[in-house]
């Protein structure tokens, strides 16, 4: 249970256009989802917290314009990146909140990832 | 402001023996803490979790321990193997708060 999947796993796009990167949680209800970026060799960095029906809630200097978040679904999540340029390129994971007992939800499954390079 | 800690960058163990991975955190309203192990490019993996009202949780060859007055949490391994070789991360949130705030990872290497 609690598999999480992401799409697409790579990505390579020209400098200027819009990449969209879908979250499922294939296996559960997630009203809650959450994307990260990592650079190489760095820890996880959150981004935003997109809830279902409602604005996504954006980290500080994360650019909401940029990186707009839809949570359409309980079980889906997507992440635009628009206007992306070369400094974009990241590898960006999304994770869900599994509903749980109590003391564990806060739990978070992480999806496999998607690696965006903007050329 | 790093709020939760992983001061070694790497750790290499004999397979078989113990992996002591190490995590403090700074935040006194933390109150559930997890241990991630991570591949390159691909995403994290739940290992195991531990609430502030326990301070020690077992898992088959993982155990987490707590010191809560330390502000300090490790993962155990035990016996180590080669296939746990990767990149472990802590992450801590107030509890029903959401949001993971994690360390910078440490890299087990288990040689053979």
């Amino acid at each position: 249970g609690a598999v999480v999947s992401q799409h697409p796993s790579w990505v390579i796009c020209k400098s200027g256009t819009s990449v969209k990167i879908e979250c499922r949680s294939l296996d559960f209800q997630a009203t809650t989802m959450f994307w990260y970026r990592q650079f190489p060799k760095q820890s996880l960095m959150l981004m935003a917290t997109s809830n279902e029906g409602s604005k996504a809630t954006y980290e500080q200097g994360v650019e909401k314009d940029k990186f707009l978040i839809n949570h359409a679904s309980l079980t889906l999540s997507t992440l635009t990146v628009t206007s992306a340029h070369p400094e974009d390129s990241s590898f960006y994971i999304c994770s869900a909140r599994a509903p749980g007992t109590s003391g564990s939800s806060d739990t978070q499954y992480f999806g496999p990832g998607t690696r965006l390079t903007v050329l | 402001d790093q709020q939760v800690k992983q001061n070694s960058p790497s750790l290499s163990v004999q397979e078989g023996r113990i992996s002591i991975l190490n995590c403090d955190y700074t935040n006194s309203m933390f109150d559930y803490f997890l241990w991630y192990k991570k591949y390159p490019a691909e995403g994290p993996t739940f290992l195991i979790s531990i609430s502030s009202i326990k301070d020690k949780n077992e898992d088959g060859r993982f155990t987490v321990f707590l010191n809560k007055s330390a502000k300090h949490l490790s993962l155990h391994i035990v016996p180590s193997q080669p296939g746990d070789s990767a990149v472990y991360f802590c992450a801590a949130s107030v509890w029903g708060g959401g949001k993971l705030i994690f360390g910078q990872g440490t890299e087990l290497s288990v040689k053979p």
